[in-house]
C-alpha cells in the first residue's frame, strides 16, 4: 500500500529564512512524487513534480530513494509563500490514484 | 486562463437523498478525476475517467457512486443515497493527458444532515 507522511501540520518561518517542508513516502515500486499548494481561498494547484526537476517559485524538491523522502525546500522564504502544502505520490507516473499527505500549513512571519 | 469549474460550491442534503455534483473540465482535456477531502483528513482519490469510461477507481468508490459525462462539457459525480460520512469537500480535476498537470476545481462542499 502507498502512503505519504507529512510530519508537520503547522510550520512558521521568518521571512528571508530557509524553508523545508518534510515529506516521506512508502511505496514498493518507483513512484512519482508531487508537491501541491493551496493558497488562501484558491484551488489546489501543482507546484512541482520530481520528474520535471524544475524550480518553481524558488522551491525545489529532491527525491531521495534511500530515505524515501521528497522534502520541499526554499532558501529564502517570502510572505506570499504562506499556504497549505501537500505532498502526493502517484504509482504510475500519472494523475490517477494520487495519494496525498495530510498537508503542512506554512506561515511566513514578516 | 482556462479553469475547471464546479457547481454548486456548497450543497446541503438530507441523508438518503441522491446528490449530483457537477464539473466543467477544461475544454481540451481528456482525463477527468474526482477526489474528496473529509474535514481534517487527507485528499483521497475516488475515480478517473477517460474515453467515456472509468479507468481507475478506489475502494471508496462503491456502488453508491457513479460518474457520467452526459454531454461534451459536463462531468458529474452522483451519490445515490447519501450517508453522513459522505460529508466532505469534493474536487474535480482534469488533465490533457494522464501524465500532464492535473488542474483542480475549487471544490464542492457537501454536507449531509
Amino acid at each position: 500500500a502507498q502512503r505519504v507522511t507529512q510530519p508537520e501540520k503547522l510550520l512558521s518561518v521568518f521571512k528571508g529564512a530557509p524553508v523545508e517542508l518534510k515529506c516521506n513516502y512508502s511505496y514498493s515500486g518507483s513512484p512519482e512524487l508531487f508537491w501541491y499548494v493551496q493558497y488562501s481561498r484558491q484551488r489546489l494547484q501543482l507546484l512541482l513534480r520530481h520528474i520535471s526537476r524544475e524550480s518553481i517559485k524558488g522551491f525545489t524538491a529532491d527525491l531521495n530513494k534511500g530515505e524515501t523522502s521528497f522534502h520541499l525546500k526554499k532558501p529564502f522564504a517570502q510572505e506570499e509563500d504562506s499556504a497549505m502544502y501537500y505532498c502526493a505520490l502517484s504509482p504510475n507516473f500519472g494523475n490517477e490514484k494520487l495519494t496525498f499527505g495530510t498537508g503542512t500549513r506554512l506561515t511566513i512571519i514578516p | 486562463e482556462p479553469e475547471v469549474t464546479q457547481t454548486p460550491s456548497h450543497q446541503v442534503t438530507q441523508m438518503g437523498q441522491e446528490v449530483i455534483l457537477r464539473c466543467v473540465p477544461i475544454s481540451n482535456h481528456l482525463y477527468f478525476y474526482w477526489y474528496r477531502q473529509i474535514l481534517g483528513q487527507k485528499v483521497e482519490f475516488l475515480v478517473s475517467f477517460y474515453n467515456n469510461e472509468i479507468s481507475e477507481k478506489s475502494e471508496i468508490f462503491d456502488d453508491q457512486f457513479s460518474v457520467e459525462r452526459p454531454d461534451g462539457s459536463n462531468f458529474t459525480l452522483k451519490i445515490r443515497s447519501t450517508k453522513l460520512e459522505d460529508s466532505a469537500m469534493y474536487f474535480c480535476a482534469s488533465s490533457e493527458q494522464i501524465n500532464t498537470e492535473a488542474f483542480f476545481g475549487q471544490g464542492t462542499r457537501l454536507t449531509v444532515v
